[in-house]
């Protein structure tokens, strides 16, 4: 099993671009999300999906969209790039509900310039 | 809103020293997470508790619900666990993660 990949591992944009994150799990979880991780404010839920085509926003949605078709996939799109998305983005699974273990995904660095 | 405080930021230890990091929060949880981020940026998780104490290894962790508190534990502390360690309460379907404490155990 692969776990939870995440891809690009690094990428540089700028300001005004638009990109997607990708995150893929083969591990059959339902709950998926994504995190961003900032000095000295620990990380930040953005998105999070309970299941194939439930999506709900986290603490800092502003900015970024995502979707879940597959019980595969959760991709995050960053509609138009700004310097303050600058940071590392983790992808986490959960079994069932985010009570349960958690595997994380293994970042992305997204600089905005 | 809830608040996961973590407790010391930083912390240096000897190797073989006993190590406590501390985690407190605001309100009920469902469960209580402790991760682990190495150096190169991964993160693992070590414990999930909503009750009582774990123990892997050298690593402990308890929680007390009542006072809304949780540690996490290190014997015999080894220079490959320096790492950050993470606190993260889970309420609902949501989650909020403590600043983390960056521990580095010397040789």
């Amino acid at each position: 099993n692969a776990g939870v990949t995440q891809t690009p591992k690094f990428q540089v944009l700028k300001t005004g671009q638009s990109m997607t994150l990708q995150c893929a799990q083969d591990m059959n979880h339902e709950y998926m999300s994504w995190y961003r991780q900032d000095p000295g404010m620990g990380l930040r839920l953005i998105h999070y999906s309970v299941g194939a085509g439930i999506t709900d926003q986290g603490e800092v949605p502003n900015g970024y969209n995502v979707s879940r078709s597959t019980t595969e996939d959760f991709p995050l799109r960053l509609l138009s790039a700004a310097p303050s998305q600058t940071s590392v983005y983790f992808c986490a699974t959960c079994p069932t509900g985010s009570s349960y273990e958690q595997y994380f995904g293994p970042g992305t660095r997204l600089t905005v310039t | 809103k809830n608040e996961v405080e973590q407790s010391p930021q930083n912390l240096t230890a000897q190797e073989g020293e006993f190590i406590t990091i501390n985690c407190s929060y605001s309100v009920g949880i469902s469960a209580l997470h402790w991760l682990q981020q190495h150096p190169g940026g991964g993160i693992v998780s070590l414990f999930m508790l909503s009750s009582g104490k774990k123990k892997h290894g050298r690593l402990i962790a308890t929680i007390n619900i009542q006072e809304k508190h949780s540690s996490l534990h290190i014997t015999a502390s080894h220079p490959r666990d320096s790492a950050v360690y993470i606190c993260q309460e889970t309420s609902g379907s949501r989650l909020t993660f403590g600043e983390g404490t960056q521990l580095t155990v010397n040789p």
